[in-house]
């Protein structure tokens, strides 16, 4: 069955702390891996699409990467405005059918 | 261009009673994807919709259903309603074809 699995759930970070998050996939065939952010009671905002192994894009602090296994969304000093939730999404073809398995998500507050 | 947009924002509703949730798809776009997204989860895919048709459905029970009208825009009507089925409910656009899709605000769902 194809999962979608993010980790940690919740990150806590000081202003200027770098660090990874974590998105692992169970899929057969990826066709790509998108990085959303979702601010509270907001819809998903498109980050990134990552198409194949090795692949890096960046914007402002954030880089993601992307391996035969998992991809990693790597936060650079951050900074408070970039508390949101982090969801990666992988899609998935049955037929006609274009849809997104997400993983849960992880919570990252960033404090001053 | 104009993103995908919503509506209504916000509403309340009883056990029993049966709600139409309204999405305008990004210029251009001809697909459209309806998600529910539970706290704490991630996005949950319903149905999709291309050239007013369902051509693809979740794992949601038939009293979720949907309509696509010919200027792609897209209705969620859900009957019956149950406590559960409080959510925030996503709509996403996309180019038939193409992976990348692009979510509205979302439509908070609370069911009493």
């Amino acid at each position: 069955e194809d999962q979608v699995t993010q980790s940690p759930e919740a990150l806590r970070l000081q202003e200027g702390e770098s660090s990874s998050l974590n998105c692992s996939y169970t899929v057969s065939g990826l066709r790509g891996l998108f990085w959303y952010r979702q601010d509270p009671g907001k819809g998903p905002e498109f980050l990134f699409t990552l198409y194949s192994a090795g692949e890096e894009k960046e914007k402002e602090r954030l880089k993601a990467t992307l391996t035969k296994k998992e991809s990693f969304l790597h936060i650079t000093a951050p900074k408070p405005e970039d508390s949101a939730t982090y969801l990666c999404a992988v899609p998935r073809y049955g037929g006609a059918t274009n849809k997104l398995i997400f993983g849960t998500g992880t919570l990252l507050a960033v404090q001053p | 261009e104009t993103g995908v947009t919503q509506s209504p924002t916000h509403l309340i509703k009883t056990r029993g009673q049966q709600v139409t949730l309204r999405c305008s798809s990004q210029s251009g776009h001809n697909t459209v994807s309806w998600y529910q997204q539970a706290l704490g989860q991630g996005p949950q895919f319903i149905f999709q919709y291309y050239r007013e048709e369902e051509n693809g459905r979740g794992n949601f029970p038939p009293r979720f259903s949907g309509l696509q009208f010919p200027n792609y825009s897209s209705e969620l009507n859900v009957n019956a309603l149950e406590l559960d089925d409080s959510a925030l409910y996503l709509c996403a656009s996309s180019l038939a074809g193409h992976i990348e899709a692009f979510f509205g605000q979302g439509t908070r769902l609370t069911v009493v």
